[in-house]
């Protein structure tokens, strides 16, 4: 099937700083596309989701942008703070909630106070 | 809501023994989740069941995995017998039927030596 993926694996960004994580993904019929946030030996929590019928979606400190003619999702995390270093996943499936959401294999955002 | 809750949080067994991982999903959701984190393949899904049906098995890895859910409060993932590339992070997730947030444990790390 097809998959998600990430452009980059790593992040380092200044503590204050905006962060942006990229991800692309190849399933044109994916209409539903969500973040995760992976603290060390944790489970993925949610942080935000969008679906195609929009181009953008913001919640507290993060936006999520979705292009669907590049077929590539972003995160973007305002001000970032040490309590932000995680990795990243996106994930998509369809709105339907039928199929079962399939992750990228996620960013490591690392925070420099 | 204690959320989703997983057992045991870290197991080392020797190969050849039998592994069974444990989920107890958030109280009214009816979609379960079961999915293996690996460094090389990041999060793969196994297993799902809705309403305690099982409805894609196609990512179990072999005839040594099964799972079962036997009631809408507990879900069981078993490895038998058990090998050493079956070390991973095992996670459950549930969520409502028809919709695309999943809600994650915190995981079991399974070492097979």
């Amino acid at each position: 099937g097809e998959s998600v993926g990430l452009h980059l694996p790593t992040l380092s960004v200044q503590e204050g700083d905006n962060s942006i994580i990229n991800c692309a993904y190849s399933n044109s019929a994916s209409d539903y596309f969500i973040w995760y946030k992976q603290e060390s030996g944790k489970g993925p929590q949610f942080i935000i989701d969008i679906r195609s019928n929009m181009d953008k979606r913001q919640g507290q400190r993060v936006t999520v942008l979705l292009n669907k003619t590049v077929k590539h999702l972003s995160l973007q995390i305002a001000a970032t703070q040490p309590g932000d270093s995680a990795v990243y996943f996106c994930a998509e499936s369809l709105v339907s909630g039928n199929t079962p959401l399939v992750f990228g294999k996620g960013t490591r955002l690392s925070v420099i106070a | 809501d204690a959320g989703v809750i997983q057992s045991p949080r870290h197991e080392v067994t020797e190969m050849g023994q039998e592994v069974t991982l444990r989920c107890k999903p958030i109280s009214g959701h009816n979609s379960l989740f079961w999915y293996r984190q690996t460094m090389m393949r990041g999060l793969e899904l196994l297993i799902y069941f809705n309403n305690n049906v099982p409805i894609d098995d196609s990512g179990m890895p072999e005839d040594r995995f099964s799972a079962k859910m036997p009631n809408a409060s507990f879900s069981t993932l078993k490895i038998q017998p058990s090998e050493p590339r079956d070390s991973a992070v095992y996670f459950c997730a549930s969520g409502k039927e028809g919709a695309n947030v999943l809600t994650f444990g915190a995981g079991s790390r399974l070492t097979v030596l």
